[in-house]
Formats: C-alpha cells, structure tokens, sequence
C-alpha cells in the first residue's frame, strides 16, 4: 500500500525558508496528486497546497505567496519550501496523497518544525 | 472561504454509547464533505468521504449523513479506540480545502 514519509530540518529561523520532503512509497508519484497539510500545536489542520507530477500545483490562497511543492519523479518524492517563516508556522506538516476524489489518504507520520528567533 | 463549524467542542461519551458529531458549513458544500480521525500523536486518517461512504477498512459502526450545509458524523457504539479527534473537511468550494477545528471524543 501506499506509504508516505516527511524529512527535513525541525529547526527553522525566523524569516528563513522552511524545506520538507515526502518520500513515496508503493505507487509511482505520478499517479497521484499529492498535498502537504499542517498542524500547529495544539489546534487543528490547515492545507497548505497540492501538486501533480506535470507541474499543476494549487496553493492555499493565505499561504499562495510563500508556498512552492514541486514533485521529483526520479526520487519518487515531492518537497514543500515555505518562504519567510515566522513563529505562526511552527507545525507539525503532513504530507499526503490526494485520492480519486480529492480527499487526503494515506498521511505520512508527520514531522514538527519550529520557527525559532 | 467555506468556515466549517463543529459542536460540541468535546464529547464525553463512555463505551457503548453512541455518539453524534456535527459540522456546519457557512455555505453549500453539497455531498463534498469527510471526515477524518486522529489519536494522541498521530496523523488524520480518513475515515468517511463524500458525506456517507466509509474508506477502506472502517468499520460500520462509523456513518456519516447530511448534505448542503449541515453534516453529522455517528459512531454507533463507542469502542475504547474511538475516544479521539474527528475533523470535518470540505471541497465543495476551494481553494482552499478547508477543516473544522474538531470534536474531541473523551471517556
């Protein structure tokens, strides 16, 4: 089945660029759309944006400006930059695979990022 | 943007019981609507989308109704592993998908 896993740093500076990659497993990465999803501590889920192998992407509008996910199909992997970070995105991010449908499943474990100053 | 509203904010149910959540949409979302569970420490997982169908694995004691602006998520008989998070999600309208802020089923 299919199989998703976040990496990345878990430490961000404040106005840097927070970068993330989910490694794929159990279906080609072109099969899918695929989204990042994020979770501050404590409260609840927002999207942050999908993408499909062909370079369509869709961001959230409140992040449109600062997101960009890009998919590597020779890695079978697809990554999230977040420009500009500040304290307010310090989350847990998720990544998922978006299924017939446009509903999210599976999700990846997710990782914690913290934006520190 | 479509500004999903659930109720209560907890539930305090024991097992065996039955209960009932809900998710208010501030406009039509037609059929568009899931829901997810998420326990202590982990990710969401699907357990119900396009209102009423149940994704692969969930058991039936799970059912979801409503349609336009107002959705209801059952569980029939609470098991010791439901007691969690559940958050509604809509597609009816987007970008951007959107989520409720969760119903917290506690014992």
């Amino acid at each position: 089945q299919v199989q998703l896993q976040e990496s990345g740093p878990g430490l961000v500076k404040s106005s840097e660029t927070l970068s993330l990659t989910c490694s794929v497993s159990g279906a080609p990465i072109t099969s899918y759309y695929w989204t990042w999803v994020r979770q501050p501590p404590g409260k609840g889920l927002e999207w942050i944006g999908y993408t499909y192998y062909n370079g369509i992407t869709n961001y959230n509008p409140s992040l449109n400006s600062r997101v960009t996910i890009l998919v590597d199909t020779s890695k079978n992997k697809f990554s999230l930059k977040l420009s500009s970070v500040t304290a307010a995105d310090t989350a847990v991010y998720y990544c998922a695979r978006v299924r017939p449908g446009n509903w999210f499943d599976p999700w990846g474990q997710g990782t914690l990022v913290k934006v520190s100053s | 943007e479509i500004v999903l509203t659930q109720s209560p904010a907890t539930l305090s149910l024991s097992p065996g019981e039955r209960a009932t959540l809900s998710c208010r949409a501030s406009q039509s979302v037609g059929t568009l609507l899931a829901w997810y569970q998420q326990k202590g420490g982990q990710a969401p997982r699907l357990l119900i989308y396009d209102t009423s169908n149940r994704a692969t694995g969930i058991p039936a004691r799970f059912s979801g109704s409503g349609s336009g602006t107002d959705f209801t998520l059952t569980i029939s008989s609470l098991e010791p592993e439901d007691f969690a998070v559940y958050y509604c999600q809509q597609r009816g309208n987007w970008p951007p998908y959107t989520f409720g802020q969760g119903t917290k089923v506690e014992i």
